[in-house]
């Protein structure tokens, strides 16, 4: 499995701000993902990131809301654009190995108020 | 229809019991499925992965596929209070060998001693 930690751990955050973050793992992965977890929910995903193209966003989700970066095979980035209490969420970025396993980061619990 | 869906929780068996869970999913030409069990305010971690037909054992752990009827479970054996946490099935559907999962609403377990 992979190591992957994710900054910040937790944030609060005013509506209409914007909020980066960072994904980071121990090893180069080629596929990189960014999913959503509502409050009792599951795992929506919300795009998949391979390094040197751009990223695809699932049905319901767009670039200009959530902007990814990725910029070398160990680091991503995801930034929830003007916020709002709905926006409210864990978001957890996860890896793909060579097994095709994919593995979890510790996430990110957000909260707008 | 749901593309992933869980037996209807929570669940509740006595410590030392079998605990079973179950997943059908939609997509026939899914290839491989996968156990995650995520404790409360924790990532989901990887459990167990199955790519073929039949069971697959590690551990307490046993998971069964079948992709004529489209079902995948998750067999928890000598269950102990410590399996208490919320399992989820994820299926990579369309028929590759990597890309996105989906998951299901996850099934809530309860050991109680």
């Amino acid at each position: 499995s992979a190591v992957i930690s994710q900054k910040p751990s937790r944030d609060i955050c005013q509506r209409g701000t914007s909020l980066t973050i960072q994904c980071q793992v121990d090893s180069q992965v080629t596929m990189m993902f960014w999913y959503r977890q509502q409050p009792g929910q599951s795992l929506t995903l919300i795009a998949t990131a391979n390094q040197g193209s751009e990223a695809t966003y699932e049905s319901g989700f767009v670039i200009d809301k959530f902007p990814i970066s990725r910029p070398n095979l160990t680091f991503s980035t995801l930034t929830v654009s003007n916020m709002s209490p709905e926006d409210s969420s864990i978001y957890l970025c996860s890896v793909s190995t060579g097994r095709n396993e994919q593995f979890f980061g510790p996430g990110t619990r957000l909260t707008v108020l | 229809q749901k593309e992933v869906e869980q037996n209807s929780g929570p669940l509740s068996v006595p410590e030392g019991a079998i605990a079973s869970l179950n997943c059908t999913y939609s997509d026939r030409v899914s290839q491989s499925f996968f156990w995650y069990r995520q404790y409360s305010g924790k990532s989901p971690e990887l459990i167990m992965s199955i790519y073929s037909n039949g069971d697959k054992e590690d551990g307490r752990f046993t998971a069964q596929l079948n992709k004529a009827s489209q079902y995948v479970s998750l067999l928890i054996r000598d269950s102990q209070p410590s399996d208490s946490a919320t399992y989820l099935c994820a299926v990579r559907t369309g028929g590759t060998s990597y890309g996105k999962l989906t998951f299901g609403q996850g099934t809530i377990l309860t050991v109680h001693p």
